[in-house]
């Protein structure tokens, strides 16, 4: 089974408009965490955002949300008020064994792009 | 500046010519880490490391070795390179602060494509 899943390979939305891009993820380790980076069409990995496994809370910086929902095992990012400057592609990532003393294997979903309509 | 270096940016090469990818890290990070980009399958671990002389492998590591011997520096070496090879390498680095702390987030390079013909 696919670690990490994004089911949305491209996307368009409405400058100003919302967006949900889509992430599930599968792992038996209690102690992980979940990462959404964006890579724009100059090659960069930019961090957007970080949900822990046992946070409360779900994550917000600026006009991203990370809506986490532990029980189905989902962690979709939310990006209100679309601007074209977040064309680019994103990427759903999880970090498991955050708590152990071994292994902290990453996994990176296959990715969405995202394209802003003016 | 804090970053991750990586060096060469853009090689083109042959079958079976063996070549390394630098990459360093000034923050003083005990995780590096290499993956490999290609269209379609996004990013897939390489190798790993948890701290100097402490490696393990990622989902794709045939083909790859990795060394570290210092703490900045995770060199990605290929052996003898293939054309199924060729991709966009990214090397990143992190805390390793455990107990699921905000700070193991990843640092990554500005990517090195290989192209192997």
């Amino acid at each position: 089974a696919q670690k990490i899943t994004q089911t949305q390979p491209g996307m368009f939305v409405q400058e100003k408009e919302a967006v949900t891009l889509d992430c599930t993820y599968d792992t038996s380790d209690p102690s992980y965490g979940l990462f959404w980076y964006k890579q724009p069409s100059s090659g960069e990995m930019i961090f957007l955002i970080y949900q822990g496994s046992y946070d409360q809370q779900n994550a917000t910086e600026g006009r991203y949300s990370l809506n986490f929902q532990k029980a189905r095992k989902s962690a979709n990012l939310v990006i209100s008020a679309s601007q074209l400057g977040d064309s680019a592609m994103y990427f759903c990532a999880m970090r498991e064994g955050m708590n152990s003393g071994g292994y902290q294997k990453v996994t990176f979903g296959t990715g969405t792009k995202l394209q802003v309509i003016p | 500046e804090a970053q991750v270096t990586q060096n060469p940016r853009y090689l083109i090469t042959v079958t079976g010519k063996k070549l390394t990818v630098t990459c360093s890290q000034n923050m003083n990070h005990e995780y590096m880490s290499w993956y490999r980009q290609d269209p379609g399958l996004g990013l897939r671990q390489i190798y790993y490391s948890m701290n100097v002389e402490v490696t393990d492998k990622g989902d794709v590591p045939e083909g790859y070795k990795v060394s570290r011997k210092e703490k900045r520096n995770f060199p990605l070496i290929l052996e003898s390179p293939s054309p199924n090879q060729t991709s966009l390498y990214f090397c990143a680095s992190s805390l390793l602060n455990r107990g699921g702390s905000g700070a193991n987030v990843l640092t990554f390079g500005a990517g090195s494509r290989l192209t192997v013909l």
